[in-house]
């Protein structure tokens, strides 16, 4: 079993949907969640950071952490075609620097 | 502007040249790092250095050769490479603890 699965998509959405993206992984130490967004030739972008399980909210953008369930989701509300990228998911154990575990990447596109 | 600056963005090499990406962080961060991305495939860690220190190696043939001669300067040196090694090169940094930023990455074409 692969330490994080992530459906790569890709997922098509119209413009002002509601998306949601997910990642499951199998290691139960992992305690810091990030969501990365990357761009068509670009390099990935910080969008999301939490820690253990709860949610967390920016703007049109929540985070959301199950760890009982190792689960974490990204919703995205009022879906905007500038939202089309890929959507990586990272995490990591409590560590002196940052070992990150990532995801394949989901693709997504938001149609106008 | 992510504050990690890599160049060249993008180089087509020989099988059997050398060259050199370089990546340059202005965030004051303690740790850099290298990252592979090909299609498909999840992003692969290659190496880390933490104060100038190289503390992780994943494996990565020596054909790949990192240097790190300050906190915030990075290189990745490569010989000899293999058209498989063609991929996007990513460098990021952090502050010890905490998460990474990456730069643009440098594109990578061996033929």
């Amino acid at each position: 079993q692969k330490e994080v699965e992530q459906d790569p998509g890709p997922l098509s959405v119209p413009e002002g949907a509601i998306v949601s993206l997910n990642c499951t992984y199998s290691n139960s130490a992992f305690q810091y969640f990030m969501w990365y967004r990357q761009y068509s030739r670009k390099g990935p972008e910080l969008l999301m950071y939490t820690y253990s399980s709860g949610n967390k909210e920016d703007g049109r953008f929540t985070a959301q952490v199950d760890k009982s369930s190792k689960y974490i989701s990204l919703f995205i509300r009022d879906s905007q075609p500038s939202d089309s990228a890929t959507y990586l998911c990272a995490m990591v154990e409590n560590s002196g620097y940052s070992t990150l575990t990532f995801g394949k990447g989901t693709m997504l596109l938001v149609s106008p | 502007e992510t504050g990690v600056t890599q160049t060249p963005r993008h180089l087509v090499m020989g099988m059997t040249n050398k060259k050199s990406l370089k990546c340059e962080q202005h965030l004051g961060h303690n740790a850099m790092y290298w990252y592979k991305q090909s299609a498909k495939k999840p992003l692969e860690l290659m190496f880390v250095y933490s104060l100038e220190e190289r503390v992780e190696n994943n494996s990565v043939p020596s054909r790949f050769s990192p240097e790190c001669p300050n906190s915030s300067h990075l290189f990745l040196h490569l010989h000899t490479l293999q058209p498989e090694d063609s991929a996007l090169y990513l460098c990021a940094s952090s502050q010890a603890g905490n998460t990474i930023y990456f730069g643009e990455g440098s594109w990578l074409t061996v033929v």
